[in-house]
């Protein structure tokens, strides 16, 4: 079956340091969403691509970078983590741009990230 | 002003009950308008959509969309302990990127 995975599930890391989360997806979807949830916020968007060599700035990108050199992949960096980026990070694809009707988001399980 | 403001809760219902769940939102080019469920420390899953107003059903399930109130609805049917989880609104329009709420925990005990 397809699916979307995310790695790592958990990760501690200090302040400063450089972090790249990874989603591979085998749906062959076009479209790649960085998401990250946090209470009081729900989902809030980070990067997007609507195909290889394609991203695009979400509503809270500062701080993050994506880069997409094929369809399955969509790697999420932090390129100096700070304790606000403590978070869970949901990756998701979709057939059709922004996920509608049959081009539904497709999410993974989520990294966790604690940044101290 | 958030584009699509959900209350949080949570909501606790027994067994049984028919739930409500909502959402406002400020946009009015939003067309599209679906809800996404969450199970704890798991990924959203798509549970509904609906295209511009109206009602669609599924199973226990019903959505409901008044765009004249800019006002969306899911309504769950005789609520089980296996539908505790959160309950996102997303919309969307041209642009076909969703906004998301920031989701509606509901915990039905038995």
């Amino acid at each position: 079956d397809a699916e979307i995975t995310q790695s790592p599930r958990h990760k501690i890391t200090e302040t400063g340091r450089q972090v790249t989360l990874a989603c591979h997806q085998t749906w062959n979807h076009n479209n790649m969403f960085w998401y990250r949830q946090d209470l009081g916020h729900g989902l809030r968007l980070i990067h997007y691509s609507y195909g290889v060599q394609d991203t695009n700035k979400g509503e809270v990108s500062d701080g993050y970078s994506v880069s997409r050199s094929n369809t399955e992949d969509l790697p999420l960096t932090l390129e100096s983590a700070a304790s606000s980026q403590t978070s869970v990070y949901f990756c998701a694809s979709s057939a059709l741009a922004g996920g509608i009707g049959t081009g539904e988001l497709f999410f993974g399980e989520g990294s966790r990230l604690t940044v101290l | 002003q958030k584009e699509v403001e959900q209350d949080p809760g949570p909501l606790s219902v027994p067994e049984g009950a028919i739930v409500s769940l909502n959402c406002t939102y400020s946009n009015s080019a939003f067309q599209y308008f679906m809800w996404y469920r969450q199970y704890s420390r798991k990924g959203p899953e798509l549970l509904m959509y609906t295209y511009s107003s109206g009602n669609k059903e599924d199973g226990r399930f019903t959505a409901q969309v008044d765009k004249s109130s800019k006002y969306i609805s899911l309504f769950i049917r005789d609520s089980q302990p296996s539908d505790s989880a959160t309950y996102l609104c997303a919309m969307s329009h041209a642009s076909y990127i969703p906004t998301f709420g920031r989701g509606t925990s509901l915990i039905v005990h038995p």
